[in-house]
């Protein structure tokens, strides 16, 4: 168990619908990141909060929503699915300057 | 923009043996740091080792280390003695900066452990 929690780990759901992906980051850990695995993009990071706060953001689409709660845990809402969406998504978190750590991932798949 | 580089996209080492695997990284930035990790098929990221850019010595972990070449901006993981349980996807990634801590990640190699 790495510290990190990610749930669901698996999702079904079909095209056009919305999900929402949890992340429990490692007690004391006040970053955390989500990253996108698929086989055509590789791993591509989406957003960064710290401390409630967003810090950084990359490739994320519109349709994807993330924020960070006062307990540090964090949500990633994904809307509108397409097909193209299916993918594993991926939490970590950090300390300020720290190591990673990353949850066993979410396998999203949208049919 | 910073970029990660991983050229093998699979390699084969018999077990017992050592292997290299590459890394090239492209930064413009002074501080930074480069970082790999394992992914088997079960889908986790574990990490395996770090190496700051302006850390003098080589990192180690166990069977683990890193080439840290930084005129070549190269960061090789070197793992001896290979394991079966070392078949997995590896992936080198860099965070650039202070003020930026994500982490960039190149498209990994698939490493292959044969009796």
């Amino acid at each position: 168990d790495s510290g990190v929690t990610q749930t669901p780990k698996h999702l079904i759901t079909a095209t056009g619908q919305r999900v929402t992906l949890r992340c429990s980051p490692r007690s004391g850990d006040l970053s955390v990141y989500w990253y996108q695995q698929s086989l055509d993009q590789g791993l591509q990071f989406l957003i960064q909060y710290y401390n409630g706060e967003e810090r950084a953001k990359g490739n994320i689409l519109e349709r994807f929503s993330a924020q960070q709660f006062p307990d540090l845990h964090s949500e990633l809402n994904l809307s509108s699915l397409e097909l193209g969406d299916s993918a594993l998504y991926f939490c970590a978190s950090s300390p300020y300057l720290g190591g990673y750590t990353f949850g066993s991932g979410t396998r999203l798949t949208v049919v | 923009a910073q970029k990660i580089t991983q050229t093998q996209p699979g390699m084969f080492v018999q077990e017992k043996e050592a292997v290299t695997l590459d890394c090239t990284y492209d930064t413009s930035d002074q501080s930074y740091g480069l970082f790999w990790y394992k992914q088997p098929s079960s889908g986790e990221m574990i990490f395996l080792i770090y190496q700051g850019s302006y850390d003098e010595q080589n990192a180690t972990e166990g069977r683990y280390s890193l080439n840290f070449q930084k005129a070549r901006k190269s960061a090789n993981l070197v793992i001896s003695a290979s394991q079966l349980g070392d078949s997995a996807m590896y992936f080198c990634a860099m965070r650039e900066g202070y003020n930026t801590d994500k982490l960039i990640f190149g498209t990994g190699t698939r490493l292959q452990v044969f009796p």
